[in-house]
């Protein structure tokens, strides 16, 4: 089974940009599509990133997804940080049997 | 609109069984693949089970194998996880997801959860 590492938290002023890394340790990242997680402090988790870049219905613009091939990984970009974007963030990918998940990152909203 | 809304979670002890549900609503049931994850308190989210539309295909984590049973019952609209020789380390919200049309596809909808404890 592969593993989906992420940095264990980031902290940004509100108005900047935040990229959080999800780096693939085995098996080719652009291979299985990637999902991003979000969890608000006592809630469920909600989908903000699906199919490496698309966006649900209801998930702002600010949020974006990439793959890069060259470091095995996916990101997630969220722009114009606001305070209700402070949450635990998720990728999650999968391969022929079995779905993982990242080890999540705490955002942080100074 | 689409709702998961899952249920019989509780405290169970070590060695025990338990079975979840969850009802889903506002879309086409059986045309969906569907999850069950997990979240050990403070800890990160992990990936229980998941079944084909038709409940052909299943999968599950590896901690579960020979343990968990996923199901569905899509007349009623219905998913399950069946969880027997419960263990400690399974004490967990337990969230029902509803996944696309093919293996692989995003949980975009997601239910509340259902606390399971499993403690003597």
């Amino acid at each position: 089974n592969f593993m989906l590492t992420q940095p264990h938290s980031v902290s940004e002023s509100p108005g900047k940009t935040v990229t959080i890394s999800c780096t693939r340790s085995s098996g080719s990242i652009a291979s299985n599509f990637v999902q991003w997680v979000q969890q608000r402090p006592g809630g469920a988790p909600t989908t903000v990133i699906y199919e490496d870049n698309q966006r649900p219905s209801g998930v702002p613009d600010r949020f974006s997804g990439s793959i890069d091939s060259s470091s095995n990984s996916a990101s997630l970009t969220i722009s114009g940080l606001k305070t209700e974007d402070e949450a635990d963030y998720y990728c999650q990918s999968y391969d022929s049997s079995n779905y993982v998940f990242g080890t999540g990152t705490k955002v942080t909203v100074l | 609109e689409v709702q998961l809304v899952e249920s019989g979670g509780g405290l169970v002890q070590p060695g025990g069984s338990l079975r979840l549900s969850c009802a889903a609503s506002g879309f086409t049931f059986s045309s969906y693949w569907m999850s069950w994850v997990r979240q050990a308190p403070g800890k990160g989210l992990e990936w229980v089970a998941n079944i084909k539309q038709e409940g052909s295909e299943k999968y599950y984590v590896d901690s579960v194998k020979g343990r968990f049973t996923v199901s569905r019952d899509n007349a009623k609209n219905s998913l399950f996880l069946q969880m027997n020789s419960l263990r400690a380390e399974d004490t967990a919200v337990y969230y029902c997801a509803r996944g696309g049309d093919y293996y692989g596809s995003a949980n975009v909808y997601w239910g509340q959860g259902t606390l399971v404890t499993v403690s003597s």
